[in-house]
């Protein structure tokens, strides 16, 4: 069972759109962590919100931490062919706690 | 390059067999984690180890076991192999202090177990 739910599942655009990935949970995290993992690889960390409402840009993601804290978002602006990949946000308590993860194709 | 090194990289064998895959930590992380990944259920944690004794324990079954030995690296094994286990199973490791995870995960490339 997963505690975050992540929607889309797939999202399929052309480059240079924008797109926005979504996970939410019925729990209250103490923060949260976004991940992206490519083909063959294992995931690699994109950033960590802490603070309820906090929104963080790196370059073209930005992401926000739901006032809450059970919620959260990863907008991508511009979106690149190196943008393609699965997204996974990340319930920090004690360990990681996964939602299934978003399947983003960027199209050249 | 994450730092952690997942060994094998692909393993292949029947059902009943057991296996054994092996994970080094990055140099001076003490926190070991296990991960399950597949197409049906995403990544699921399995267990942690910090410091060479068990933290925190998952969705792990009672056919897996695992251990983190002086050196700091890990072993996961798995017996009597059923198809459904076939996976990813990813090692992962962090900078932990005290009971709290506060910080990044670091994870290997993985290794693909496919029971036929």
């Amino acid at each position: 069972t997963q505690l975050l739910e992540q929607s889309p599942q797939f999202l399929s655009i052309q480059e240079g759109e924008n797109l926005t990935v979504y996970c939410n949970s019925s729990s209250v995290f103490s923060s949260l962590q976004w991940y992206r993992q490519e083909p063959g690889e294992g995931p690699v960390l994109l950033v960590t919100v802490v603070t309820g409402g906090e929104v963080k840009k790196l370059k073209r993601l930005t992401f926000q931490f739901g006032d809450a804290r059970k919620d959260s978002s990863l907008h991508i602006t511009a979106a690149q062919p190196g943008d393609t990949g699965l997204y996974l946000c990340a319930g920090v308590d004690y360990k990681l706690s996964f939602g299934a993860g978003t399947t983003v194709t960027v199209r050249a | 390059d994450s730092g952690v090194t997942q060994t094998p990289k692909h393993l292949i064998t029947a059902t009943g067999q057991r296996v054994t895959l092996r994970c080094s930590p990055r140099s001076g992380d003490l926190s070991v984690y296990w991960y399950q990944q597949s197409l049906d259920q995403g990544l699921q944690f399995l267990i942690q180890y910090y410091n060479g004794e068990e933290r925190a324990k998952g969705n792990i079954l009672e056919r897996f076991s695992a251990q983190q030995f002086p050196d700091l690296h890990s072993e996961l094994n798995l017996s009597s192999l059923e198809l459904g286990d076939s996976a990813l199973y990813f090692c992962a490791s962090s900078v932990v202090g005290g009971d709290t995870y506060t910080g990044e995960l670091f994870f290997g490339e993985g290794s693909r177990l496919t029971v036929l």
